[in-house]
């Protein structure tokens, strides 16, 4: 079993809907999660970053960590095509290792 | 330079063929990491620096992988005898912090490795 689990999709929705995307994790010493966004064919490119549980918000977009449930979500909120990337969830413990989800595939249909 | 710079950008190998894979950091950037992201995956963890000292390298696959960063700046991610199974993105990401939670990390466009 994987320590981080994410639903490749793919995910379709219309312009200006409102996109949730979720992980898993199995690892109870992950302490720090961070959410990337990956264009095609770019490197990913750091989102959100939250540190333990609870929620935090920037723009449009909206991320929570509910440790207890070891379930991470990231919402998006009136989606734009700008926004059809795959989203990476990725989580650390401590010191240097990242540890990523598999990503899930986001398009936002104009 | 303004980003992390990777090259070359899509490597073709045959099978059993050494390659060598650069990463140009951001200036002044002291963390540099190595991640391997097969396609459809997410990204996993190879390989860390701290300046030229290689602090982690609990990723590395085999021992056919080898990276270094010798001054500080500029790191080569060496594969010796390559093998289909390393067919990959490799991507290298450097920070200002030393580690990951201080810094946010900067990813390369990644070098594209198709072995045949």
């Amino acid at each position: 079993q994987k320590e981080v689990e994410q639903d490749p999709g793919p995910l379709s929705v219309p312009e200006g809907a409102i996109v949730s995307l979720n992980c898993t994790y199995s690892n109870s010493a992950f302490q720090y999660f961070m959410w990337y966004r990956q264009y095609s064919r770019k490197g990913p490119e750091l989102l959100m970053y939250t540190y333990s549980s609870g929620n935090k918000e920037d723009g449009r977009f909206t991320a929570q960590v509910d440790k207890s449930s070891k379930y991470i979500s990231l919402f998006i909120r009136d989606s734009q095509p700008s926004d059809s990337a795959t989203y990476l969830c990725a989580m650390l413990a401590s010191g240097s290792r990242l540890t990523f989800g598999e990503g899930t595939q986001l398009t936002v249909n104009p | 330079g303004a980003g992390v710079s990777q090259s070359p950008r899509y490597k073709v190998a045959k099978r059993g063929q050494d390659v060598a894979l650069r990463c140009d950091p951001i200036s002044g950037h002291v963390s540099l990491f190595w991640y391997q992201q097969a396609l459809g995956q997410g990204p996993e963890f190879l390989t860390y620096f701290q300046n030229e000292a290689q602090l982690d390298k609990s990723g590395l696959p085999s021992d056919r992988f080898f990276a270094e960063r010798p001054e500080g700046s500029v790191s080569t991610l060496k594969i010796q005898r390559t093998q289909q199974e390393d067919s990959a993105v490799y991507l290298c990401a450097s920070s200002w912090a030393s580690g990951v939670v201080t810094g946010e990390l900067f990813f390369g466009e990644g070098s594209r490795l198709t072995v045949l």
